[in-house]
């Protein structure tokens, strides 16, 4: 059981490059979210899904753009980096619980320089 | 003031004792709440679910006040490796599989 892998784990840029996150679950689940996740911010929604082509803006959507045109991938873009972009990034699903728990993936560690 | 709050912490507590954490939040229509474990450079873990009635698992016990609006996450008997961050997560009332995180509390358990 796979759940949700994100790729890569580890990812060097520099300013103004295209960089994509990948996010892949093998439970079907229909909603998928990204957050990224910095010192003295805590986790912060920049887009979720509830289902392939439906997608929408979190709290910091500003910069980024994603794509969900099959159900178990949810690519993140960064169209042109830029430093403050430096973060850690989780994608999440959630579960068939009854109260909708989400579940992480193991996340990606981004450096813009 | 934030829609979820948690004291930063650290708290450091020796092996053996009760620790609690509170998480208070803003939004009333709020249904579903959560506590999540995450290790130092890890993701987050769902640690547990919270219900209205309160909810334990082992020596984890975690609560919510609707009146006051907070949860809370009781460690009994803590252990070396409850060390970490804990994220009390809650959903935003009407967009129910939305979840805002607080900004978590860290334990470190002493020997």
């Amino acid at each position: 059981d796979a759940g949700i892998t994100q790729s890569p784990r580890y990812k060097i840029t520099e300013t103004g490059r295209q960089v994509t996150l990948m996010c892949h679950q093998t439970w079907s689940h229909s909603y998928m979210f990204w957050y990224r996740q910095d010192l003295g911010h805590g986790l912060r929604l920049i887009y979720y899904s509830a289902a392939a082509d439906i997608t929408d803006k979190g709290e910091v959507p500003d910069g980024y753009v994603v794509s969900r045109s099959k159900t178990e991938n949810f690519p993140l873009t960064l169209e042109s980096a830029t430093r403050s972009q430096t973060s850690v990034y989780f994608c999440a699903s959630i579960g068939f619980g009854q109260n909708n728990e989400q579940f992480f993936g193991p996340g990606t560690r981004l450096t813009v320089l | 003031r934030k829609e979820v709050e948690q004291d930063p912490g650290p708290f450091n507590v020796p092996e053996g004792a009760t620790v609690a954490f509170n998480c208070t939040y803003s939004n009333s229509a709020s249904q579903s709440f959560f506590w999540y474990r995450q290790d130092c450079r890890k993701e987050p873990k769902l640690l547990m679910s919270v219900y209205s009635s309160g909810n334990e698992d082992g020596r984890f016990t975690a609560q919510l006040n609707r009146a006051s609006q907070y949860i809370s996450l009781l460690i009994r008997d803590s252990k070396l490796s409850d060390s970490a961050t804990y994220l009390c997560a809650v959903n935003k009332g009407n967009a129910g599989n939305m979840l805002t995180f607080g900004g978590g509390t860290r334990l470190m358990v002493k020997p």
